[in-house]
């Protein structure tokens, strides 16, 4: 199975801040990545796919990179409503699939 | 709207038995592969299962194979989990999610709200 790595696991951040969570792959996995915010108590939403496309409605301070195996999530400039934690999740060995440990972002 | 409604989770005992629902809306259910998605108390993301649109393939992740058993009923928009012999490790908030996409790439664009999943004695 292919073995996603997130890092780090959480950090501190203050607003209006620039952001970086990497992922990696144990394999290749091309582009075939996909990122998450999630909120206490909800269900996760989808923020970029294909490693760097952006999902429709989502602001543009956020962007994705990379492809093989190091790929990365940023955060331009962080808002009060940024704070969250983020998934990267593969989807190359599709129908198999693996989440990345998350990041919680947390206020400083 | 696309919504997907999750039910049936609740406490069960070890060894136990709990079948999951979630009714789906505001798309075309059976064009669509369909997911549960797990969140155990505190920790990351974890994919339990896959059925295809017709419900011809089926894939689990290898902690349930054996045990769950994913199943669709496209006459009524709805899809199913059935878990059997539940042990403490599979406690988590189960979601159900759709798919971005027709085609089944395999990320997901919806989510339920989730259904809690509490194994203990």
């Amino acid at each position: 199975a292919i073995r996603i790595t997130q890092s780090p696991s959480s950090l501190s951040a203050s607003t209006g801040d620039r952001v970086t969570i990497t992922c990696r792959a144990s394999q290749g996995i091309s582009s075939y990545l996909a990122w998450y915010q999630q909120k206490p108590g909800k269900a996760p939403k989808l923020l970029i796919y294909a490693a760097s496309t952006l999902q429709s409605g989502v602001p543009s301070r956020f962007s994705g990179s990379g492809s093989g195996t190091d790929f990365t999530l940023t955060i331009s400039c962080l808002q009060s409503e940024d704070f969250a934690t983020y998934y990267c999740q593969q989807y190359y060995s599709y129908p198999f699939l693996t989440f990345g440990g998350g990041t919680k972002v947390e206020i400083k | 709207e696309v919504q997907l409604v999750e039910s049936g989770g609740g406490l069960v005992q070890p060894g136990g038995s709990l079948r999951l629902s979630c009714a789906a809306s505001g798309f075309t259910f059976s064009s669509y592969w369909m997911s549960w998605v797990r969140q155990a108390p505190g920790k990351g993301l974890e994919w339990v299962a896959n059925i295809k649109q017709d419900g011809s393939e089926k894939y689990y992740v290898d902690s349930v194979k054996g045990r769950f058993t994913i199943s669709r009923d496209n006459a009524k928009n709805s899809l199913y989990l059935q878990m059997n012999s539940l042990r403490a490790e599979d406690t988590a908030v189960y979601y159900c999610a759709r798919d971005l996409a027709v085609a089944g790439i395999g990320f997901y664009g919806y989510w339920g709200q989730g259904t809690l999943v509490t194994v203990s004695s």
